[in-house]
Parts: structure tokens; C-alpha cells; sequence
């Protein structure tokens, strides 16, 4: 069965630091990856995705992922955190079998914002 | 703003209690996604519709159900709702059944069981 894992459940970065949030997942075939992010009180919004392709992954908000076949990972990272990027993460799977569309969430990771 | 709406915002009832969710999809989407967010478990996926037919269940309970009408809004019913009920309940929507261009999220609905 397909799983992500998110191993640090709180990160605490300054601002201006640049960030790196860990995504490993488990999956048979080529995964359909997202990384989302989740304001306080908002609904999830939709950072990046990852279908096939350029392993490197470029999107909103000055954020970009790499997919890593041989880690299994897809790790979420920006070259400088702004004040306005703390929130909480998830990153997600898409079910391989049947023709449906759900996605498997990581537990999520909280970024803190430091001045 | 996704374009997704759920109403409402806020509920709070007590246990043993029914209640109903809903979820207005963006303009032309077919698929409405389910989701819960809670403490303990995370976001999970429930359920799924496409163009008024379930797609796809999850962990979704025997006390929960839903549907989708043929205006495409979809509503989420929790019966004989228990403490651990208490959750954020997210719809998504999207064009596709696989829904791999993107899956639009609405605000979601804050339920509390007392």
C-alpha cells in the first residue's frame, strides 16, 4: 500500500534561512507526487506537483521539490524563508490502482518563522 | 480563494447527533473528493464521486455517507456522531476522475462533538 512519511513534524527556520522539508513515500510505480500547504484556518492549497519528467520541480511561491527515485523521496525546499511561509506542509501520493484520484497524506510538517 | 465552497464554517453539536456537510465544487468540476483532518489521524481521504457515482472509499465509517447530486454539490452525512468525530472536513474538487491536474480544496468545516 502506498504511505508518506514526513519525519520532522515541527521545523523552526529565521527568516531569510533557506528550508528543507523531508518527504519519503513508499509506492510500486512511478508516483504522481504534491506537495500542499495549509495556512492557519485555509484550506490546503496546492504548492507543486510531480507527474514524470524533470526530476526538479519548480513551484508557487518561490518553492520546488526533487523527485528521487532511488531515496524515494521528494523534498520540498526554498533558498529563503519569508515570515509569510510559516504554515503547515503536507506532502502527497496519488493512488496508483483503480481510476480514482485520492491523494495519501504525509502527517504533515509545521514550519515556526523565526524574525 | 479555490473556487470550492463548504458550508458551514463551524458545528458543533453533541454526541449521538446527525449532521450534514456540503460542498459546492468549482464550476465544471465532476469529482468531489472527502477528506478528515483530525489530531490523531491526519488528513484521510472518505470518499469520492464523479459526475454523481462513488469513485472510490477510504476509511470512511458505516455511520458516515454521502452523495452527489446532479447539480454536482455533494454533502457528507455523519450520524450517531461520537467525541472522536470531532474534525475538520475538507472537500476537494476536480475535473478528472484521477484528478492529477490538481484537486482544489475548500475552506473546510470545523465539526466539534460535545
Amino acid at each position: 500500500a502506498q504511505s508518506v512519511t514526513q519525519p520532522d513534524i515541527h521545523i523552526t527556520v529565521s527568516e531569510g534561512a533557506s528550508l528543507e522539508l523531508r518527504c519519503n513515500y513508499s509506492y510500486g510505480a512511478t508516483p504522481y507526487l504534491f506537495w500542499y500547504v495549509q495556512s492557519p484556518g485555509q484550506g490546503l492549497q496546492l504548492l507543486l506537483k510531480y507527474f514524470s519528467g524533470d526530476t526538479l520541480v519548480q513551484g508557487i511561491k518561490g518553492f520546488e521539490a526533487e523527485f528521487k527515485r532511488s531515496q524515494s523521496s521528494f523534498n520540498l525546499r526554498k533558498p529563503s524563508v519569508h515570515w509569510s511561509d510559516a504554515a503547515e506542509y503536507f506532502c502527497a501520493v496519488g493512488e496508483e490502482s483503480g481510476n480514482t484520484g485520492k491523494l495519501i497524506f504525509g502527517q504533515g510538517t509545521t514550519l515556526q518563522v523565526k524574525p | 480563494d479555490s473556487g470550492v465552497t463548504q458550508t458551514p464554517k463551524h458545528l458543533i453539536t453533541a454526541t449521538g447527533q446527525r449532521v450534514t456537510l456540503r460542498c459546492s465544487p468549482r464550476s465544471g468540476d465532476l469529482s468531489v473528493y472527502w477528506y478528515q483532518q483530525s489530531l490523531d489521524q491526519g488528513l484521510q481521504f472518505l470518499i469520492q464521486y464523479y459526475n454523481g457515482e462513488e469513485r472510490a472509499k477510504g476509511n470512511i465509517l458505516e455511520r458516515f455517507s454521502a452523495q452527489q447530486f446532479p447539480d454536482l454539490h455533494s454533502e457528507l452525512n455523519l450520524s450517531s456522531l461520537e467525541l472522536g468525530d470531532s474534525a475538520l472536513y475538507f472537500c476537494a474538487s476536480s475535473v478528472t476522475v484521477r484528478g492529477y491536474n490538481e484537486q482544489f480544496f475548500g475552506p473546510g468545516t470545523r465539526l466539534t462533538v460535545l
